[in-house]
């Protein structure tokens, strides 16, 4: 069985500060893909980034790094001088191959609340 | 690209009332994918077609639940009847089948949210 596991329900920081949002998958499939999503105040989901489980590169994109490590089933995101509009819900989850198929469904972790205050 | 489009924004209804929920998912996607979201269960997957076929519908909670998707650009999430503990918010999602793009990801709709009175 597939799962997701973000242990942080709720971050507090002050904005510039740095913050990372912590992922654990498990999964006995050797290909699947991760994702983060955002999900702000107005309720849609934001997709923020996918990796496949054979690159473990880690990614860069402006404030946003992502670090991916299959040794300890982690995909952590980190946002660098946080600001107001990082608050939103964040989203870790994870898409295993359906037999014969290049897709499968979305585990969702159970989310962490992030809230930059000025 | 119009993204996915979910219809209605909002629904507010009586409880044992008929609910339909409608999703028209991006031109191309051979997936797609109904989620619910309440506080208690977080984001849990419904049910997911491909192609037009129902490929998983264990997530599905019960008998007055039931989807169709007669067309590629179409898909209906019924609800009969509704009960008030089917108050969440629903998405749709459209997936194409090829993950060769490093930057896809599946795409939501805005989502529908229901309140069942």
């Amino acid at each position: 069985a597939q799962k997701v596991t973000q242990a942080q329900t709720e971050i507090s920081v002050v904005e510039k500060e740095d913050v990372t949002l912590d992922c654990v998958y498990e999964t006995r499939d050797t290909t699947y893909y991760l994702f983060w999503y955002k999900q702000p105040p107005s309720g849609e989901l934001v997709f923020l980034i996918r990796r496949n489980s054979f690159d473990e590169q880690n990614e860069i994109s402006g404030r946003y790094s992502w670090n991916f490590q299959k040794s300890t089933s982690s995909f952590n995101f980190t946002i660098t001088a946080s600001q107001v509009v990082d608050s939103a819900v964040y989203f870790c989850a994870l898409s295993v191959l359906a037999f014969s198929s290049n897709t499968g469904k979305l585990i969702f972790g159970q989310g962490t609340t992030l809230q930059v205050k000025p | 690209d119009a993204g996915v489009i979910q219809s209605p924004r909002h629904e507010v209804t009586e409880m044992g009332q008929e609910v339909t929920l409608r999703c028209k998912p991006i031109s191309g996607h051979d997936y797609l994918f109904w989620y619910r979201q309440t506080m208690m269960r977080g984001l849990e997957l419904l049910i997911y077609f491909n192609n037009n076929v129902p490929i998983d519908d264990s997530g599905m909670p019960e008998d007055r639940f039931s989807a169709k998707m007669p067309n590629a650009s179409f898909s209906t999430l019924k609800i009969q009847p509704s009960e008030p503990r089917d108050s969440a918010v629903y998405f749709c999602a459209s997936s194409p089948g090829d993950f060769q793009d490093l930057n896809y990801g599946y795409t939501f709709g805005s989502g529908t949210r229901l309140t069942v009175v």
